[in-house]
């Protein structure tokens, strides 16, 4: 396993209510990334971070925000939930030798 | 506009019957193509990355290759325990991090005893 932790694994909440995904690494990593993954769609990324208060937006990045304040922790926050937001939440880290991605367990997320 | 594109969506196997998944791309500057398996409820599985044309790699009953258009995964004599949904991933190389990844829509296989 590569040592990531998501949590939660399922949550239902409901439209208008913030939200956030934890996701944990013990890899001592630089690099982190949330994607989210929807019927129809392939994985699409939404933030990436490359270090401690250092992140950038991926290609659906709008209605989400993070943060990373210390290397083994970074969050994902719904502000205000909407249904469209319904998915699954995945973090993945690089193998820290080949560059590879390693996916957590992700995160289910109903808003209704 | 980078895009990957795989095919069949579904595809449905006797156990025993080989077949090949494919994954045509579009990108500017490819850095590299990725392979997954990815199980119900769970989080992608790295299996393959490929970096040139005519590069092959092989793991148990999987073999992946690339062309300078597309890329194949090819199983051999499938067993049940194949049955996955299997994701290609390609990096660009217009910059950005090593994990800034496009992904396809993926294939289901189902392989039946």
């Amino acid at each position: 396993d590569a040592g990531i932790t998501q949590s939660p694994r399922h949550k239902v909440t409901e439209t208008g209510t913030p939200v956030t995904l934890r996701c944990h690494q013990t890899e001592n990593h630089r690099y982190m990334y949330w994607y989210r993954q929807d019927p129809g769609h392939g994985l699409r990324l939404i933030h990436y971070s490359y270090g401690v208060k250092d992140t950038d937006k991926g290609e659906v990045s709008d209605g989400y925000s993070v943060s990373r304040s210390k290397t083994e922790d970074f969050l994902l926050t719904l502000e205000s939930a909407t249904s469209s937001q319904t998915s699954v939440y995945f973090c993945a880290i690089p193998d820290r030798y080949t560059g590879e991605l390693f996916f957590g367990e992700g995160s289910r997320l109903t808003v209704l | 506009e980078d895009q990957v594109t795989q095919s069949p969506e579904a595809l449905r196997l006797q156990e025993g019957e080989s077949s090949s998944l494919n994954c045509s791309y579009t990108v500017s500057g490819l850095r590299g193509l990725f392979w997954y398996r990815q199980d119900p409820g769970k989080g992608p599985e790295f299996l393959f990355t490929l970096y040139s044309a005519g590069e092959e790699k092989e793991k148990e009953r999987l073999k992946a290759t690339l062309t300078k258009k597309e890329s194949f995964l090819h199983i051999t004599a499938p067993k049940p325990e194949d049955s996955a949904t299997y994701l290609c991933a390609v990096q660009a190389g217009y910059g950005g991090s090593q994990g800034n990844l496009i992904f396809g829509k993926g294939t289901k296989l189902s392989v039946k005893p």
